[in-house]
């Protein structure tokens, strides 16, 4: 099974910061990932899919980027809305996994 | 608009087996445009996948828990349901089902189907 390492695991940030969150896969995914935000208590929402195209109705300071192994999802300048907890997902060869999230927290 | 939602009992005795429902509405459940997924949460822990069937049946499932899980459609009701047999503690969690794609071969012109259930709290506890 592929392994998805996303780090980092939590971080500290401003408002007005630029964020970087990344996951390697164990072996090539293409571009078969997305990245999600999650909010307590409410399901994960569809921020990126196919590792850079902007799903509909995100803001556009969400950005990714990658392929093959290593991905990343980019936060151009963080917004209080922003704070949450984000996910990557592969989606490849019929077999799905998540990265181990990413918490991002008001310094 | 789709809409999804999760039924079933929220406590499940530990060696028993869990069994949850998927209801979708709003929607064309025998669309080819989704694979329709369960993917888990436990307390304070990051998301799981579980398994994920097409319309037609075809299902797949994480390996770690391939040998304790069932995921069934049943096009006539727009249902698909998860089993998980003999839970321990380690399966308390909030179970989601959700329409899990994130590649190209679903999504176009910028719209890449994500729809959710509310999330259904299962524990496992005698």
């Amino acid at each position: 099974a592929i392994q998805m390492t996303q780090s980092p695991s939590s971080l500290s940030a401003s408002v007005g910061d630029r964020v970087t969150i990344t996951c390697r896969a164990s072996q090539g995914i293409g571009n078969d990932l997305g990245w999600y935000q999650q909010k307590p208590g409410k399901a994960p929402k569809l921020l990126i899919y196919a590792a850079s195209t902007l799903q509909s109705g995100v803001p556009s300071r969400f950005s990714g980027s990658g392929s093959g192994t290593d991905f990343t999802l980019t936060i151009s300048s963080l917004q209080p809305e922003d704070f949450a907890t984000y996910y990557c997902l592969q989606d490849y060869n019929y077999l799905w996994a998540f990265g181990q999230g990413t918490k991002v927290e008001i310094k | 608009q789709l809409q999804l939602q999760e039924s079933g009992p929220g406590l499940v005795k530990p060696s028993e087996t869990l069994s949850l429902t998927c209801t979708v509405s709003g929607g064309s459940f025998s669309s080819s445009r989704y694979y329709w997924g369960w993917v888990r949460q436990p307390p304070g822990k990051g998301l799981e996948w579980i398994g994920s069937i097409y319309y037609s049946g075809s299902a797949y499932y994480n390996p770690s828990l391939k040998s304790r899980v069932t995921i069934s459609v049943d096009t006539s009701k727009n249902q698909y349901s998860l089993r998980l047999s003999s839970v321990t503690a380690a399966d308390t969690a909030v179970y989601y089902c959700a329409t899990l794609t994130v590649t190209n071969q679903f999504c176009a012109n910028a719209v890449c189907p994500d729809y959710w259930g509310q999330g259904t709290l299962v524990t496992v506890s005698s």
